[in-house]
Formats: structure tokens, C-alpha cells, sequence
């Protein structure tokens, strides 16, 4: 069965300053890999998404992750926050063979200070 | 592009009594149709996986009895909560996608039991 663990269930930065997010997963195989971001009181937005291929992903709004075979993880990093990155972030996997069912971390809840 | 709505965003329903929940796929045939639920402060569990000609499959802890999924074509879907209580509240997610296709998540509808 798979599992994904995010460490860290709250997070504080300071405006302006570097971000990296925690994701460590189990699986039999290499899954496809997901980063989502949630809003107070919205649903899910994708960031970004990994499948194959160059391990260090690109998103949007300046995110990235990179993909460790290695250590089981897919870190998230911002070289640069902004008050408005504050929220909740999930990480997921997800099969690619099978159901493609999705498997959420815990989550971590950014808040980013002045 | 592909879409994915829920209807209602935002429900309260008293203890005891069932609600419904829709989710349409706009853009692309939704051959699977996955429920999500995050309970407050929680993580999204999956509730079950309804995919085309074959069975819905729910995950432990949730069953048809409780939440009844209907996947009548390849852009709708919808899910009733019967008997609703207290521990049911929390945000619904749809997530649809086509074979062989990432999935797409709706913005959710929010259940509050009274």
C-alpha cells in the first residue's frame, strides 16, 4: 500500500525568505507524484505534478519540487514567499497503473509572516 | 480545457436526514470518478472509485449503504450522504478523469451537519 508522509505539519517563514516542504513516500513503485495547494475554505489547486523524466519539476507561481528516487521524497521549494502563499499544502501520489487512486500526505500549513 | 464542477459548493443538512452531491466533467469523458472527503483539520480520505463498466469500489470505512455513488454517463456523477451526522461534516471532492488522463478535482462541496 502506499503512504505519503509530510514532517512538518506547520511551517513559518518570513516574507521574502526560502521555502522547502517535506515529502517522503512508500510504494512498491515509482508512483506519480503531485504537489496541491488549498485555500481557507476552497478546494485543491494543482501546483505541480510529476511523472517521469528531469526529477526537478516546475509549477506555477515560481514553485518547484524535485523528485528523489533515492530518499523517497519530492520536495517542494519557493526561492522567494509571498504573504499570499499562505495555506495548506498537500502532497499526494498516485498510481499509474491500477485504480490511479490518490493518496494524501497530512498536509502542511504555511503561514508566512511580515 | 478540462473542468470538473460540484453542486452544491456549500450544503447544511440536520442530523439524521441525506444529502446529495453532484459533480460534473466539462471537456473531457470522465471514465473515473474518485469521492474525497476532508474532515475538519484533516486530510483527504477517499471515499470510493466509480469507474465505467466496472463496479464501484469503496475504500474501508466507507460503504454504498452510507454513500450510495451513481455514475450514470462519462460526464456526471453524483453521491448522496444518508443519515447524516456530526462526523460526516467536512469538504466533498470530486476528482474525474479520462483513460489514461491525470485527474481533474472539482472545488468541493461543503457539508455542515446540524
Amino acid at each position: 500500500a502506499q503512504s505519503v508522509t509530510q514532517p512538518d505539519a506547520r511551517v513559518t517563514v518570513s516574507e521574502g525568505a526560502s521555502l522547502q516542504l517535506r515529502c517522503k513516500y512508500s510504494s512498491s513503485v515509482t508512483p506519480y507524484l503531485f504537489w496541491y495547494v488549498q485555500y481557507p475554505r476552497q478546494g485543491l489547486q494543482l501546483l505541480l505534478k510529476y511523472y517521469s523524466g528531469d526529477p526537478v519539476v516546475q509549477g506555477v507561481n515560481g514553485f518547484e519540487a524535485e523528485f528523489s528516487k533515492s530518499n523517497s521524497s519530492f520536495h517542494l521549494r519557493k526561492a522567494s514567499v509571498h504573504w499570499s502563499d499562505s495555506a495548506v499544502y498537500f502532497c499526494a501520489v498516485s498510481m499509474n497503473t491500477g485504480n490511479y487512486k490518490y493518496v494524501f500526505g497530512a498536509g502542511t500549513r504555511l503561514k508566512v509572516i511580515a | 480545457g478540462a473542468l470538473v464542477y460540484q453542486y452544491p459548493r456549500r450544503t447544511i443538512c440536520k442530523s439524521g436526514t441525506s444529502m446529495r452531491m453532484e459533480c460534473q466533467a466539462v471537456g473531457f469523458q470522465a471514465t473515473s470518478v474518485a469521492w474525497y472527503r476532508q474532515s475538519p483539520q484533516k486530510t483527504f480520505e477517499l471515499i470510493a472509485l466509480s469507474t465505467v463498466n466496472s463496479a464501484i469500489k469503496y475504500e474501508q470505512n466507507f460503504t454504498q449503504e452510507k454513500f450510495p455513488i451513481s455514475h450514470p454517463n462519462l460526464s456526471f456523477s453524483s453521491m448522496t450522504v444518508l443519515n447524516a451526522y456530526l462526523e460526516d461534516r467536512g469538504l466533498y471532492l470530486c476528482g474525474a478523469r479520462w483513460t489514461g488522463g491525470e485527474q481533474y478535482f472539482g472545488p468541493g462541496t461543503r457539508l455542515t451537519v446540524l
